[in-house]
């Protein structure tokens, strides 16, 4: 059973465009949800993370929209960068019990210039 | 400030054969994750420190994987008689105490290759 669930394998996007990258989860105990980034040859790398007591988290051109009602968030990368193509992974935890974080099986962001 | 290290970097092995993982962790952080990743997925917790201590390694295939942390610093990851399943890249993590919330800073991560 896949907890924490990342709708597509890969999304290609424009130079400039906007990418969205979505995700949902299954456990209501979850309220911790970051985002890593991963390049090739590399190990993921924090980029963005928010609580579920906050609904939007901002920073730079990235930007959580979360719904905990609908148990689903999405990653928003403004202005998108050739810099940009990796792979994003979203994760979750949760503060009581098991802490353990919990990935996804990532989004693969392809940004042609 | 170092990152976290890992080595070796690549490992190729036959069904059978055995390999040592290392990583030495960011100075100062007591709590050490080792993650496998498969080929297009994300990362899945093997085992996780703090100190020298397993907090928890109920997802570590313990007949023929084994862990350690002797000293709370460096941990090594055994893995004996190899399958060609445990093809993946090792990854190991360290942040400045466990629970939720916390930054995991990780390694380049160990690419195993079993054929």
């Amino acid at each position: 059973q896949q907890q924490v669930r990342q709708s597509s394998q890969s999304l290609t996007v424009w130079e400039g465009e906007t990418a969205i990258l979505n995700c949902s989860y299954e456990n209501s105990a979850f309220d911790y949800f970051p985002w890593y980034q991963q390049f090739p040859g590399e190990g993921p790398a924090l980029l963005i993370a928010i609580r579920s007591v906050s609904d939007k988290k901002e920073d730079g051109r990235f930007t959580i929209f979360f719904n905990k009602r609908e148990k689903n968030l999405s990653l928003h990368i403004k202005d998108s960068q050739p810099g940009d193509s990796a792979t994003y992974f979203c994760a979750a935890s949760a503060s009581s019990g098991s802490w353990q974080l919990i990935f996804g099986s990532g989004t693969q962001l392809t940004v042609m210039p | 400030e170092a990152g976290v290290t890992q080595s070796p970097r690549y490992a190729v092995l036959q069904e059978g054969q055995a390999v040592s993982f290392w990583c030495d962790p960011i100075s100062g952080h007591d709590t050490l994750y080792w993650y496998q990743q498969p080929r297009d997925q994300g990362p899945q917790l093997l085992v996780y420190f703090r100190d020298e201590a397993v907090i928890d390694n109920s997802q570590l295939p313990s007949d023929r994987f084994s862990a350690v942390r002797p000293k709370g610093t460096n941990s090594t990851l055994k893995i004996q008689s190899a399958k060609q399943g445990d093809t993946a890249t090792y990854l190991c993590a360290s942040s400045p105490n466990r629970g939720a919330g916390n930054t995991l800073y990780f390694g380049e991560g160990s690419r195993l290759i079993v054929v």
